[in-house]
Order: structure tokens, then C-alpha cells, then sequence
């Protein structure tokens, strides 16, 4: 099965400037992540979809960043604007459900923005 | 706060040789443990899990040790292939709660 795509790969922008990721998810997968790894850290869980609803967006920095996910399926994220402290590696995950025990995540290739 | 830590950035371990990775929590709410496996340009690749219930489980050449009195978890690749070096991030959750990532430990594997 094809695995989660992601565009673009890599971004490179002014601060204030705006950007979007996209991500298309493995097929049939209800449940959409989207993470923020910096540089030296672990992913961190900015947004997770269910279908197209929102569970959990508790970590988004709501002033900048939004993140839909049209028909349950594709997602965007936006950074508007961006900020240098924004430079990162964008995950997307998709798994068949939400409970880490039972339903793995799979991963994208990432999108690394460098914010100038 | 980092609940989950993995204080070795780095390790280097010769081909053949154990490669011991370690990971500590402080929620003591978590009840599964996750290794992922990262390659440069790629997306991290699930590798191997625990639950609480369990103090070790075993894939072949990789075993995740649990000591929940400790707070520590373990990944343990027995021998350690070139092709094993990454970097490799702990994760850990709790019921229907997400994931919790370290920062991760690049593994160089070498000949």
C-alpha cells in the first residue's frame, strides 16, 4: 500500500511570510496527525484529526497556525505568518484509529521549513 | 516538561556488539512504549512496543525492557547490523492519550 505523502519537501521563507504543507493519508485511515519535530527534539503532536473533526489541537499555536482536513481525507497546514522559531521538520501520521495501543502511526517523509 | 527522556544523544557500538538504548518517563499514567526508527529523509518507522503489562517483549534481534518501578525502558539490538544506525526516539502514551516523544539517540553502528 502506498504510504502517507507529503508536499512539499523542503520550504525555505522570510519570517512573516506564509506557507501551507500538505498531506495525503494512507487510504481508509480515520485518524490524521500533524507534528512539529525541531531541531534535537522528538515530534511534537501539534493537531489530530478523526475523519474530519479535530481531538486534540491543544498544542497548535492557534494565533498562527491552522489545519484542516477537507472530506476526511487530505489535510493543509498553514503557518501565517511564520516566525524563525517555526524552523522545523512538519510530520504528517496516519493510522487506522485513535488508541496508540491498538492502531499504529505511520509516518511521512516530513516537510523541513527554514524560516529567514 | 519532558516526560519522556532519553539522555544519550549519541552512541556508537560496533557491528556484531549490543546496542543498548535507554529511555526514562516521569507519568506515571503511561502505559505503552513505543521505539520508532528514524532514517535521514525519512519519516520515523515504528519498530517496536511494550504495555505495561509486560516487562519485556521481543522482535528478533530488537527487545524493549520495562522497569515501571524505575521508570525506564530499554531497547536492547542483538547484534547490532551497520544498517541498524538512525536515530532512534522513545515514545510512550496512556489510554487514548498521544503520543509522547524523546529526543532521540543516534545509533552509529560501525564495521
Amino acid at each position: 500500500e502506498a504510504g502517507v505523502a507529503q508536499s512539499p519537501r523542503y520550504k525555505i521563507i522570510e519570517k512573516r511570510q506564509s506557507v501551507a504543507f500538505w498531506c495525503n493519508p494512507i487510504s481508509g485511515h480515520a485518524t490524521l496527525y500533524w507534528y512539529q519535530q525541531i531541531l534535537g527534539q522528538g515530534p511534537k503532536l501539534l493537531i489530530q484529526f478523526q475523519n474530519n473533526g479535530v481531538v486534540d489541537d491543544s498544542q497548535l499555536p492557534k494565533d498562527r497556525f491552522s489545519a484542516e482536513r477537507l472530506k476526511g481525507v487530505d489535510s493543509t497546514l498553514k503557518i501565517q505568518p511564520a516566525k524563525l522559531e517555526d524552523s522545523a521538520v512538519y510530520l504528517c501520521a496516519s493510522s487506522w484509529g485513535q488508541i496508540p495501543l491498538l492502531y499504529e502511526q505511520y509516518f511521512g517523509p516530513g516537510t523541513r521549513l527554514t524560516v529567514t | 516538561d519532558q516526560q519522556v527522556k532519553q539522555n544519550s544523544p549519541s552512541l556508537s557500538v560496533q557491528e556484531g556488539r549490543i546496542s543498548i538504548l535507554n529511555c526514562d518517563y516521569t507519568n506515571s499514567m503511561f502505559d505503552y512504549f513505543l521505539w520508532y526508527k528514524k532514517y535521514p529523509a525519512e519519516g520515523p518507522t515504528f519498530l517496536i512496543s511494550i504495555s505495561s503489562i509486560k516487562d519485556k517483549n521481543e522482535d528478533g534481534r530488537f527487545t524493549v525492557f520495562l522497569n515501571k518501578s524505575a521508570k525506564h525502558l530499554s531497547l536492547h539490538i542483538v547484534p547490532s547490523q551497520p544498517g541498524d544506525s538512525a536515530v532512534y526516539f522513545c515514545a510512550a502514551s496512556g489510554g487514548y492519550n498521544k503520543l509522547i516523544f524523546g529526543a532521540g539517540t543516534r545509533l552509529a553502528v560501525h564495521p
